[in-house]
């Protein structure tokens, strides 16, 4: 069975850091880029950070570049999120998701997602 | 405020067909291909349409998609109750080199 399972969330104080991991399986991890995408609480979907099947290319939204590291060892199957200098935006629930190989846009396989709380 | 435009809401009534638009610009969805997300209540999104148009195996036909210049619509015929829920469109940018996505759309089934 096709899954993927994050953990890692919690409640960190701003300015603190957190790690995500992601263990995939069911599937060839190497093959297909792999997503971060995240929720606010009431709120949409907002794409967090994208990595290629290598690990050679990385993509982050605005508004965490510079603060999360996204990366992935294809030994252990499994994807990360470095956090770092964390603020209350960054409150949500993280999910971790499969990008087909048509497009980085389309997201075949979604994880259960984990809360990550910032707050003092 | 979302790089994608949605409407915040829709509704129709069991057997209606309704459809959800979804509103970008050239370094988008003109010019990259579009996908729609279900999202039911409490649960991680679903894949419904990429590709513009492609539906994956064991998504229902009454589900479609199309795009034409930069905007795009997801279709859902035959509403079904089961169909209540939140409905995002995604797509990579060209000049944010990332993913955008739409608002979301909530969906009601009256």
């Amino acid at each position: 069975e096709v899954q993927l399972l994050e953990s890692g969330g919690g409640l960190v104080q701003p300015g603190g850091s957190l790690r995500l991991s992601c263990a995939a399986s069911g599937f060839t991890f190497s093959t297909y880029a792999m997503t971060w995408v995240r929720q606010a609480p009431g709120k949409g979907l907002e794409w967090v950070s994208a990595i290629s099947g290598s690990g050679g290319s990385t993509y982050y939204a605005h508004s965490v570049k510079g603060r999360f590291t996204i990366s992935r060892d294809n030994s252990k199957n499994t994807l990360y999120l470095q956090m770092n200098s964390l603020r209350a935006e960054d409150t949500a629930v993280y999910y971790c998701a499969k990008t087909t190989v048509t497009s980085y846009s389309a997201f075949d396989i979604w994880g259960q997602g984990t809360m990550v709380t910032v707050s003092s | 405020q979302s790089v994608l435009t949605q409407p915040p809401s829709a509704s129709g009534t069991p057997g209606q067909r309704v459809t959800v638009s979804c509103s970008g610009s050239s370094s988008n969805i003109g010019s990259n291909t579009v996908s729609w997300y279900q999202q039911l209540p409490g649960t991680a999104p679903k894949l419904l349409i990429y590709s513009n148009d492609q539906r994956p195996s064991g998504v229902p036909d009454r589900f479609s998609g199309s795009k034409s210049g930069t905007s795009a619509s997801l279709a859902i015929s035959g509403l079904q109750s089961e169909d209540e829920a939140g409905y995002y469109c995604a797509a990579w940018d060209d000049s944010l080199i990332g993913v955008v996505f739409g608002g979301g759309t909530k969906l009601t089934v009256l």
